[in-house]
């Protein structure tokens, strides 16, 4: 099925570095969405992008929609070891007549203190 | 406000046994609702979605099934597990046109 390109795949960064991920994809949606999921729990929504060019911020994470609405990045600044876990972007639009997610395969972020 | 709620968190079940999860959501009414699967460090897979009480669309030919009896409860189900549907289960609701998919905590289940 539809699927999102993101990297890297995963991460091993020191305790106090910037992060930075990225999606791409060959479809338009309407929304880009940024969770991370830690072991054995439910992903947990970060940040949600509604407008082509957005940027938005939630305390040290940053994201912005793509001018096309075809890809997004996440920052991180400042890493602190509960950044530790699997972020996931996900685009989200009408497919097939109903709101549905497709999502990135994940970017593992490992950090050492 | 809105909550998600799922159960089991966990669950070890032989293979040929039933299955039961449920799902249910607190603070909003008319919600889409879903269920994914994940494969260990993997990405999310759709299994199902419904945009109402008694609409269930599938999106991948599986042993499972699901339902939706009241408005805010899911439940998926399954008559004879397979060793294959071992994996996590999440439920997730999404409220509006563009509103982001909220999830629950998860159900790890094993099949024995």
């Amino acid at each position: 099925g539809q699927q999102l390109n993101q990297s890297p795949q995963s991460m091993f960064i020191q305790e106090g570095e910037d992060v930075s991920m990225n999606c791409t994809s060959s479809s338009i949606f309407n929304t880009w969405l940024w969770y991370k999921q830690d072991p054995g729990e439910g992903p947990v929504l970060l940040i949600a992008l509604y407008k082509a060019g957005e940027l938005t911020s939630n305390g040290r994470l940053t994201a912005q929609f793509g001018i096309t609405r075809k890809d997004s990045f996440l920052n991180i600044s400042a890493s602190i070891p509960s950044d530790v876990g699997i972020y996931f972007c996900a685009g989200q639009g009408v497919i097939q007549g109903a709101q549905k997610l497709v999502f990135g395969q994940g970017t593992r972020l490992t950090i050492n203190p | 406000s809105q909550t998600i709620h799922q159960w089991p968190a966990t669950l070890v079940q032989p293979v040929g046994s039933p299955l039961s999860l449920e799902c249910t959501v607190e603070g909003t009414s008319n919600p889409n609702l879903y269920w994914y699967r994940q494969a260990a460090g993997r990405g999310l897979q759709l299994l199902f979605y419904s945009v109402g009480i008694g609409q269930i669309s599938s999106e991948v030919p599986q042993n499972l099934s699901a339902s939706r009896p009241q408005d805010r409860q899911f439940i998926l189900s399954s008559k004879k597990l397979l060793l294959s549907d071992s994996g996590f289960y999440l439920c997730a609701f999404g409220q509006g046109k563009d509103q982001p998919q909220h999830f629950g905590d998860g159900t790890r289940l094993s099949i024995l």
